[in-house]
């Protein structure tokens, strides 16, 4: 069983569409992230979500909206997608800390916009 | 403010030692993690340190020191699966995770 699944994969789309990316994890974790990696590999926060409470919100456009509808799920929706929306979005999630496990990270969702 | 530094790229030979470095100033410094990421594949966690000292895995190693804001990972006995990117993370009690831009180490026959 994967622990964060993400989908899709790989995501092609135009300009001005709108899509979603879905985010499962079965680890029984509290706490939800979405990254965004760029073509310099940079990994950066956009979102997290706590029990279905958002409780970090980046710099992002307006045009990202997440939605948690439990603490297993945590959804990406983007409006009006621009060329520079074009990335790897990677889900994660987290428990305690204490123990230094981290995060885990799904696969990750490539979306380019064309 | 935050900000993670390690070298873009470093190149190794099968079988030999190396360190990869990384300086961070972090605000409300929580911790320091390494994870690995192949291409095209999430990232997955190799060690976290939070307090000084070294922390060893098999093959891998990660050191810390809080006053000097420094921290390396060292890989031993290099194997050609090692190729990779080697992210470091700061963790802050903000509950957020920041990355540096990563390490890519290509390992050599």
């Amino acid at each position: 069983d994967t622990a964060v699944s993400q989908t899709p994969k790989y995501l092609v789309t135009q300009m001005g569409n709108d899509k979603s990316i879905k985010c499962e994890q079965n680890l029984g974790h509290d706490t939800m992230y979405w990254y965004k990696q760029d073509s310099k590999k940079f990994l950066k926060i956009m979102f997290s979500y706590n029990n279905k409470e958002l409780i970090i919100n980046e710099t992002v456009p307006n045009r990202f909206s997440p939605k948690s509808p439990d603490k297993a799920h945590l959804n990406l929706h983007i409006n009006s997608l621009e060329l520079g929306d074009s990335a790897v979005y990677f889900c994660a999630s987290s428990q305690d800390l204490g123990e230094g496990y981290g995060y885990t990270f799904g696969s990750g969702t490539r979306l380019t916009v064309v | 403010g935050q900000n993670i530094d390690q070298p873009t790229e470093m190149t190794a030979t099968e079988g030999a030692i190396v360190q990869i470095n990384c300086t961070y100033q972090t605000s409300g410094f929580n911790g320091l993690f390494w994870y690995q990421q192949h291409a095209g594949e999430a990232p997955t966690f190799l060690s976290y340190n939070v307090l000084d000292g070294l922390e060893e895995k098999g093959r891998f190693s990660s050191f810390l020191s809080r006053s000097k804001g420094y921290s390396y990972l060292l890989l031993k006995e290099l194997q050609m699966k090692d190729s990779a990117s080697y992210l470091c993370a700061g963790y802050n009690q903000g509950g957020k995770l920041i990355f540096g831009q990563g390490t890519e180490l290509s390992v050599k026959p």
